[in-house]
């Protein structure tokens, strides 16, 4: 059974950079899209982008473009979320999830943990 | 990409049935047969309940159920119980991306 285990929590100042892990552990890694999602304190869900760890290349959702990179690092099994020119309304928590089969059509059977990001002067 | 529409608060008594909208349009729903459904409680990582309208994963009760006609996808609960309060979200595949709904937040009465 796959697993996915997150980096910890972060704090970061306006304009500054963030850049969270996301571990897998346990099942098949490198065909599988692995997709960030975001949720803002009491919002909803928003998604952010994708990565095939096997071909590396991302595609992100047109509102994150030219401030997220998402890479693979298919050695360690670990995904990355890096964001840029952070402002406070990037104040949210941040989860990386598996997609549930090949290709990946939007379900997400595996969860990590979740990381809360906070952007505050 | 606009988020799907969901009520923003549905209630039902234990043992009833209830049903969670989700409007999207011609370029997501309407054109796709990948829509998903997710259960978030309070603190906890959103759950995956169906995928492809209405595929459960192993694991998942048969008391959620789903469907869609048009536009809009639907998620039934039957025999609700104290358990599925939480919050729901539905997600559709466009264009290589998603988009989730904006939620739903089931009461148990």
């Amino acid at each position: 059974q796959v697993q996915l285990v997150q980096s910890g929590a972060e704090v970061k100042k306006p304009g500054s950079s963030v850049k969270v892990s996301c571990k897998a552990s346990g099942g098949t890694f490198n065909n599988y899209a692995i997709s960030w999602v975001r949720q803002a304190p009491g919002q909803g869900l928003e998604w952010m982008g994708r990565i095939i760890p096997i071909l590396g290349i991302p595609n992100y959702a047109q509102k994150f473009q030219g401030r997220l990179t998402l890479t693979a690092d298919r050695s360690t099994s670990t995904l990355y979320m890096e964001m840029s020119s952070l402002r406070s309304e990037d104040t949210a928590i941040y989860y990386c999830a598996r997609a549930s089969a090949v290709p990946d059509y939007g379900a997400y059977e595996t969860w990590g943990q979740g990381t809360l990001v906070t952007v505050s002067s | 990409q606009s988020a799907l529409t969901q009520p923003a608060s549905v209630s039902g008594s234990p043992g009833q049935s209830i049903t969670i909208s989700c409007t999207g349009s011609s370029s997501d729903i309407g054109t796709y047969n990948y829509v998903s459904w997710y259960q978030q409680h309070p603190g906890k990582a959103p759950k995956l309940l169906l995928s492809d309208v209405s595929n459960r994963p192993s694991g998942v009760s048969n008391r959620f159920s789903g469907s869609k006609s048009g536009d809009t996808a639907s998620l039934t609960i039957s025999g609700l119980q104290a358990e599925d309060e939480a919050d729901y979200y539905c997600a559709s595949y466009i264009n290589i991306n998603t988009v989730f709904g904006g939620g739903t937040k089931l009461t148990v009465l």
